[in-house]
């Protein structure tokens, strides 16, 4: 039973325009949501988190969005840059356990 | 401050044996969870321990087991190894408590022959 699903494997963008990456979950109990980036043969690097009584969450060029309601959350990447491509992840977890939940991920490529 | 670190990177077993790996947490950090990446099921917790204590456990075997000391330093230690346990093994530091996030190392990949 996937609880976090990252719909799409993969993305491509033109450098400079925005990039949006989803996500959707399953268990209701999730209250806090983080974004991760990572590149081959590296750990994931934190990016971005938003709590559930949250639905917007800003940080320079990186914005998450949280819709409740429909269990979805977004990350928006403006204005994209070459630098950004690699995988980019989103975790769940609930009531402060250091367990995260991870989806798929999405690969995002970013064209010059 | 110094980053999550991981030894050895590399490691190759053979089935049947066993394993250690090792994490150093960013200091002051007393969390220290693990994950377990796979091209098939993609990252995976598999436990959390806190002071000296496993607070968290996913859904892996008994063979997979851990312990953390009390400078927050971690081994996790997988026995009689599979063809499956082949992956790349992630640990993760944080605060521990509430909502904080956490910063990863740069993983050990074991492949086992």
């Amino acid at each position: 039973d996937q609880q976090v699903k990252q719909n799409s494997p993969s993305l491509s963008v033109q450098e400079g325009r925005i990039s949006i990456l989803n996500c959707d979950y399953t268990n209701s109990m999730f209250d806090y949501f983080l974004w991760y980036k990572k590149y081959p043969a590296e750990g994931p690097t934190f990016l971005i988190s938003i709590s559930s009584i949250k639905d917007k969450n800003e940080d320079g060029r990186f914005t998450v969005f949280l819709n409740k309601s429909a269990k979805h959350l977004s990350l928006h990447i403006v204005p994209s840059q070459p630098g950004d491509s690699a995988v980019y992840f989103c975790a769940a977890s609930f009531q402060g356990a250091q367990k995260l939940v991870f989806g798929q991920g999405t690969r995002l490529t970013i064209n010059p | 401050k110094a980053g999550v670190t991981q030894t050895p990177r590399y490691l190759i077993k053979t089935r049947g044996q066993q394993v250690t790996l090792s994490c150093s947490p960013i200091s002051g950090h007393r969390s220290v969870s693990w994950y377990q990446q796979t091209p098939g099921q993609g990252l995976q917790f598999l436990f959390e321990y806190f002071s000296e204590t496993q607070r968290n456990k996913g859904n892996f075997p008994g063979r997979f087991s851990g312990r953390q000391f009390s400078n927050s330093r971690s081994e996790m230690n997988v026995s009689t190894l599979e063809l499956g346990d082949s992956a790349l093994y992630l640990c993760a530091s944080s605060f521990g408590t509430g909502h904080h996030e956490q910063y990863f190392g740069p993983g050990t990949r074991l492949t086992v022959t």
